[in-house]
């Protein structure tokens, strides 16, 4: 067990609706970052917040946006979802966001 | 641009050594990281080397670093069927926050 957190840890929804994946961080980690694990592009990083504010952006959609809160969680909102949006998506976690990540369970989630 | 490679598939037998290898491209790279991933579960860090040793070992793990041909690879000693997972080689560049993945190694482990 790494100490981060997602839920929920499946979802299914339809093409064209939204949804909002949840994070929460190991204790004393101010960094998250999400990622999407699909079985034609890999694992690939999404962005990465640091104690509340962006700090990187990798190949995240326009369809798709992040924040983090004062209480270091955070969420990934997935809008006007395709079929192509099937995936397992990632949060990882790092103190101080330049070091070692600690990933969770991962969100599975099945557009239909 | 950085590329990690990884060949798709090794199959051992239990009690064997198990060699994953990884290759990747940006020199800048200050860590590199193996993780196991296994069937429905989340990445699980297993060890990481820091781009200016040339070994490390842990327990039954060592991983290997040859920087000049960009070259990393991971021995499992004793490989046992609970060995059986995808293990992802990651490069963390210098300046770069995320983690550039490989596309994993699937080790079978016969018994």
């Amino acid at each position: 067990d790494s100490g981060v957190t997602q839920t929920p840890k499946h979802l299914i929804t339809a093409t064209g609706q939204r949804v909002t994946l949840r994070c929460s961080p190991r204790s004393g980690d101010l960094s998250v970052y999400w990622y999407q694990q699909s079985l034609d592009q890999g694992l690939q990083f999404l962005i990465q917040y640091y104690n509340g504010e962006e700090r990187a952006k990798g190949n995240i959609l326009e369809r798709f946006s992040a924040q983090q809160f004062p209480d270091l969680h955070s969420e990934l909102n997935l809008s006007s979802l395709e079929l192509g949006d099937s995936a397992l998506y990632f949060c990882a976690s790092s103190e101080r966001g330049d070091d070692t990540q600690y990933f969770g369970p991962g969100t599975r989630l099945t557009v239909l | 641009g950085e590329d990690v490679e990884q060949s798709l598939f090794l199959s051992v037998r239990e009690g064997d050594s198990s060699v994953i290898n990884c290759t990747y491209t940006d020199s800048s790279s200050t860590y590199l990281y193996w993780y196991k991933q296994e069937p429905g579960a989340g990445l699980q860090l297993l060890t990481y080397i820091f781009s200016n040793m040339d070994m490390k070992q842990d327990q039954r793990l060592t991983v290997l670093l040859n920087k000049k041909d960009k070259h990393l690879s991971l021995r499992i000693a004793d490989t046992q069927t609970g060995d059986s997972a995808i293990y992802f080689c990651a490069e963390a560049p210098t300046g770069r926050r995320a983690l550039t993945f490989g596309s994993g190694t699937r080790l079978q482990v016969q018994p």
